[in-house]
Protein backbone atom coordinates (compact mmCIF):
# COMPACT_ATOMS: atom_id res chain seq x y z
CA UNK A 1 0.00 0.00 0.00
CA UNK A 2 0.62 3.94 -0.34
CA UNK A 3 0.51 4.53 2.98
CA UNK A 4 1.49 4.00 6.78
CA UNK A 5 0.45 0.89 7.93
CA UNK A 6 -0.28 -0.16 11.36
CA UNK A 7 -1.07 -2.90 13.57
CA UNK A 8 -3.43 -4.54 15.51
CA UNK A 9 -5.71 -1.79 14.73
CA UNK A 10 -7.02 -2.28 18.36
CA UNK A 11 -5.53 -3.96 21.27
CA UNK A 12 -7.31 -4.79 24.43
CA UNK A 13 -4.86 -5.68 27.32
CA UNK A 14 -5.17 -6.88 30.78
CA UNK A 15 -3.14 -4.69 33.13
CA UNK A 16 0.83 -6.39 33.38
CA UNK A 17 0.46 -8.08 29.74
CA UNK A 18 3.09 -6.79 27.52
CA UNK A 19 1.72 -5.85 23.99
CA UNK A 20 3.84 -5.19 20.79
CA UNK A 21 2.86 -2.47 18.06
CA UNK A 22 3.77 -2.45 14.68
CA UNK A 23 4.52 -0.23 12.25
CA UNK A 24 5.42 -0.24 8.46
CA UNK A 25 6.06 3.26 7.35
CA UNK A 26 5.86 4.72 3.60
CA UNK A 27 8.66 2.69 1.18
CA UNK A 28 11.75 4.92 1.27
CA UNK A 29 10.90 7.12 4.26
CA UNK A 30 14.19 6.95 6.38
CA UNK A 31 12.75 8.91 9.50
CA UNK A 32 10.02 7.27 11.63
CA UNK A 33 7.93 8.95 14.65
CA UNK A 34 5.84 7.29 17.25
CA UNK A 35 3.04 9.22 18.82
CA UNK A 36 0.62 8.39 21.85
CA UNK A 37 -2.47 10.27 21.49
CA UNK A 38 -5.07 10.33 24.86
CA UNK A 39 -8.52 10.72 24.03
CA UNK A 40 -9.77 14.59 23.38
CA UNK A 41 -5.71 15.30 23.43
CA UNK A 42 -2.82 15.87 20.70
CA UNK A 43 -0.26 13.41 19.65
CA UNK A 44 2.23 13.49 22.14
CA UNK A 45 6.20 12.65 20.68
CA UNK A 46 7.68 9.21 22.00
CA UNK A 47 10.44 8.77 19.78
CA UNK A 48 12.30 9.17 16.32
CA UNK A 49 14.15 6.89 14.53
CA UNK A 50 16.40 7.22 11.59
CA UNK A 51 16.77 4.20 9.59
CA UNK A 52 17.49 1.93 12.30
CA UNK A 53 19.23 4.17 14.96
CA UNK A 54 16.86 5.28 17.80
CA UNK A 55 17.98 9.34 17.58
CA UNK A 56 15.79 10.84 20.07
CA UNK A 57 13.53 9.05 23.09
CA UNK A 58 13.03 11.65 25.14
CA UNK A 59 8.92 11.42 24.88
CA UNK A 60 9.05 7.67 26.09
CA UNK A 61 6.96 7.98 29.51
CA UNK A 62 8.71 4.95 31.37
CA UNK A 63 11.70 2.59 31.15
CA UNK A 64 8.15 -0.22 30.08
CA UNK A 65 8.33 1.73 26.79
CA UNK A 66 10.35 0.47 24.43
CA UNK A 67 10.96 0.88 20.68
CA UNK A 68 12.80 -0.80 17.33
CA UNK A 69 13.17 -0.52 13.85
CA UNK A 70 16.28 -2.99 13.34
CA UNK A 71 16.95 -2.89 9.55
CA UNK A 72 15.65 0.73 9.35
CA UNK A 73 12.20 0.04 7.79
CA UNK A 74 9.36 -2.14 9.70
CA UNK A 75 9.64 -0.62 13.44
CA UNK A 76 7.95 -1.89 17.00
CA UNK A 77 7.00 -0.41 19.97
CA UNK A 78 6.65 -2.50 22.60
CA UNK A 79 4.91 -1.59 26.25
CA UNK A 80 5.82 -3.99 29.13
CA UNK A 81 3.67 -4.51 32.23
CA UNK A 82 0.98 -2.00 30.82
CA UNK A 83 -1.09 0.12 33.05
CA UNK A 84 -4.45 1.52 32.51
CA UNK A 85 -2.31 5.30 31.82
CA UNK A 86 -1.01 3.53 28.71
CA UNK A 87 -4.58 3.64 27.29
CA UNK A 88 -4.44 5.89 23.50
CA UNK A 89 -3.88 5.46 20.43
CA UNK A 90 -0.65 4.90 19.18
CA UNK A 91 0.84 6.78 16.10
CA UNK A 92 3.04 5.85 13.92
CA UNK A 93 4.16 8.58 11.54
CA UNK A 94 6.99 8.58 8.53
CA UNK A 95 8.74 11.57 6.73
CA UNK A 96 10.79 11.05 3.22
CA UNK A 97 13.35 13.78 4.36
CA UNK A 98 16.69 12.17 6.17
CA UNK A 99 18.85 14.73 6.81
CA UNK A 100 19.58 16.05 10.08
CA UNK A 101 16.97 15.22 13.23
CA UNK A 102 16.37 18.87 12.76
CA UNK A 103 15.30 18.64 8.95
CA UNK A 104 13.36 15.85 9.45
CA UNK A 105 11.65 17.47 12.70
CA UNK A 106 10.41 20.23 10.18
CA UNK A 107 9.15 17.93 7.16
CA UNK A 108 5.64 17.16 6.53
CA UNK A 109 4.53 13.89 9.13
CA UNK A 110 2.62 10.86 7.04
CA UNK A 111 0.45 9.04 10.15
CA UNK A 112 -1.11 5.26 10.16
CA UNK A 113 -4.07 4.87 11.32
CA UNK A 114 -2.73 4.24 14.71
CA UNK A 115 -3.20 1.47 17.26
CA UNK A 116 -5.52 1.99 19.81
CA UNK A 117 -4.78 0.09 23.08
CA UNK A 118 -7.09 -0.03 25.70
CA UNK A 119 -5.99 -1.87 29.03
CA UNK A 120 -8.80 -3.29 31.58
CA UNK B 1 9.84 22.95 27.39
CA UNK B 2 8.14 24.41 24.58
CA UNK B 3 4.21 24.59 24.77
CA UNK B 4 1.79 25.04 22.11
CA UNK B 5 -2.09 26.06 23.13
CA UNK B 6 -5.00 26.22 20.60
CA UNK B 7 -8.09 27.92 21.35
CA UNK B 8 -10.80 27.60 21.11
CA UNK B 9 -11.00 23.92 22.23
CA UNK B 10 -14.17 22.79 20.27
CA UNK B 11 -16.90 25.33 18.40
CA UNK B 12 -19.93 24.49 16.76
CA UNK B 13 -21.12 26.35 13.64
CA UNK B 14 -23.94 25.93 11.08
CA UNK B 15 -22.62 25.40 7.37
CA UNK B 16 -21.76 28.86 5.51
CA UNK B 17 -20.16 30.42 8.93
CA UNK B 18 -16.69 31.41 8.91
CA UNK B 19 -14.37 29.41 11.80
CA UNK B 20 -11.00 30.60 13.15
CA UNK B 21 -8.58 28.32 15.29
CA UNK B 22 -5.67 30.03 16.74
CA UNK B 23 -2.54 28.42 17.95
CA UNK B 24 -0.18 29.82 20.21
CA UNK B 25 3.79 29.24 21.01
CA UNK B 26 5.64 29.77 24.40
CA UNK B 27 8.66 30.05 22.41
CA UNK B 28 9.72 31.08 18.62
CA UNK B 29 8.87 28.70 16.45
CA UNK B 30 11.51 27.89 12.92
CA UNK B 31 7.87 26.21 11.46
CA UNK B 32 4.18 25.76 11.95
CA UNK B 33 2.04 22.86 10.37
CA UNK B 34 -1.26 22.36 10.40
CA UNK B 35 -3.04 18.84 10.81
CA UNK B 36 -6.57 18.30 10.55
CA UNK B 37 -7.75 15.03 12.01
CA UNK B 38 -11.35 13.58 11.09
CA UNK B 39 -13.35 11.62 13.78
CA UNK B 40 -11.73 7.87 13.80
CA UNK B 41 -9.17 8.99 11.71
CA UNK B 42 -5.64 10.01 11.86
CA UNK B 43 -3.61 13.47 11.27
CA UNK B 44 -3.69 14.73 7.47
CA UNK B 45 -1.06 17.35 7.14
CA UNK B 46 -2.10 20.60 5.67
CA UNK B 47 0.58 22.69 5.20
CA UNK B 48 3.75 24.44 6.91
CA UNK B 49 4.37 28.18 7.08
CA UNK B 50 7.95 28.92 7.47
CA UNK B 51 8.31 32.68 6.94
CA UNK B 52 7.45 35.59 9.52
CA UNK B 53 4.19 36.93 8.65
CA UNK B 54 3.43 34.44 5.69
CA UNK B 55 0.08 33.91 4.41
CA UNK B 56 -1.18 30.99 2.54
CA UNK B 57 -4.26 29.79 0.70
CA UNK B 58 -6.16 26.76 -0.14
CA UNK B 59 -9.58 27.26 -1.21
CA UNK B 60 -11.47 28.25 1.62
CA UNK B 61 -8.51 27.61 4.08
CA UNK B 62 -6.31 30.56 4.82
CA UNK B 63 -3.37 29.90 6.97
CA UNK B 64 -1.57 32.74 9.02
CA UNK B 65 2.01 32.91 10.99
CA UNK B 66 2.38 35.64 12.87
CA UNK B 67 5.15 38.12 12.75
CA UNK B 68 6.98 36.74 15.84
CA UNK B 69 6.40 33.34 14.81
CA UNK B 70 4.84 32.77 17.74
CA UNK B 71 1.23 32.57 17.12
CA UNK B 72 -0.72 31.20 13.85
CA UNK B 73 -4.68 30.73 12.86
CA UNK B 74 -6.68 29.11 10.55
CA UNK B 75 -9.69 30.56 9.21
CA UNK B 76 -12.13 28.84 6.92
CA UNK B 77 -14.65 31.09 4.83
CA UNK B 78 -18.38 29.06 4.52
CA UNK B 79 -18.21 26.27 6.27
CA UNK B 80 -19.09 23.05 4.68
CA UNK B 81 -19.97 20.04 6.93
CA UNK B 82 -16.72 18.16 4.82
CA UNK B 83 -14.90 20.65 7.47
CA UNK B 84 -16.04 18.51 10.61
CA UNK B 85 -12.98 17.24 12.44
CA UNK B 86 -10.20 18.27 14.78
CA UNK B 87 -7.58 20.82 13.83
CA UNK B 88 -4.07 20.50 14.90
CA UNK B 89 -1.41 22.94 14.98
CA UNK B 90 1.80 21.43 15.57
CA UNK B 91 5.16 24.20 16.31
CA UNK B 92 9.17 22.82 15.93
CA UNK B 93 11.62 25.62 17.44
CA UNK B 94 15.57 24.92 17.39
CA UNK B 95 16.04 21.39 17.61
CA UNK B 96 13.07 20.19 19.64
CA UNK B 97 10.53 17.52 18.20
CA UNK B 98 7.41 18.90 16.87
CA UNK B 99 4.74 19.25 19.83
CA UNK B 100 1.38 19.60 18.80
CA UNK B 101 -1.49 21.75 20.70
CA UNK B 102 -4.70 19.80 21.78
CA UNK B 103 -6.88 21.13 19.01
CA UNK B 104 -9.57 22.32 18.01
CA UNK B 105 -12.88 20.26 17.00
CA UNK B 106 -15.33 21.56 14.68
CA UNK B 107 -18.57 20.45 14.10
CA UNK B 108 -20.80 22.32 11.47
CA UNK B 109 -24.56 21.74 11.22
CA UNK B 110 -26.12 21.31 7.92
Amino acid sequence: GAGVSQSPRYKVAKRGQDVALRCDPISGHVSLFWYQQALGQGPEFLTYFQNEAQLDKSGLPSDRFFAERPEGSVSTLKIQRTQQEDSAVYLCASTYYSGTAHSSYNSPLHFGNGTRLTVT
Amino acid sequence: GQQVMQIPQYQHVQEGEDFTTYCNSSTTLSNIQWYKQRPGGHPVFLIQLVKSGEVKKQKRLTFQFGEAKKNSSLHITATQTTDVGTYFCAGHSGYSTLTFGKGTMLLVSP
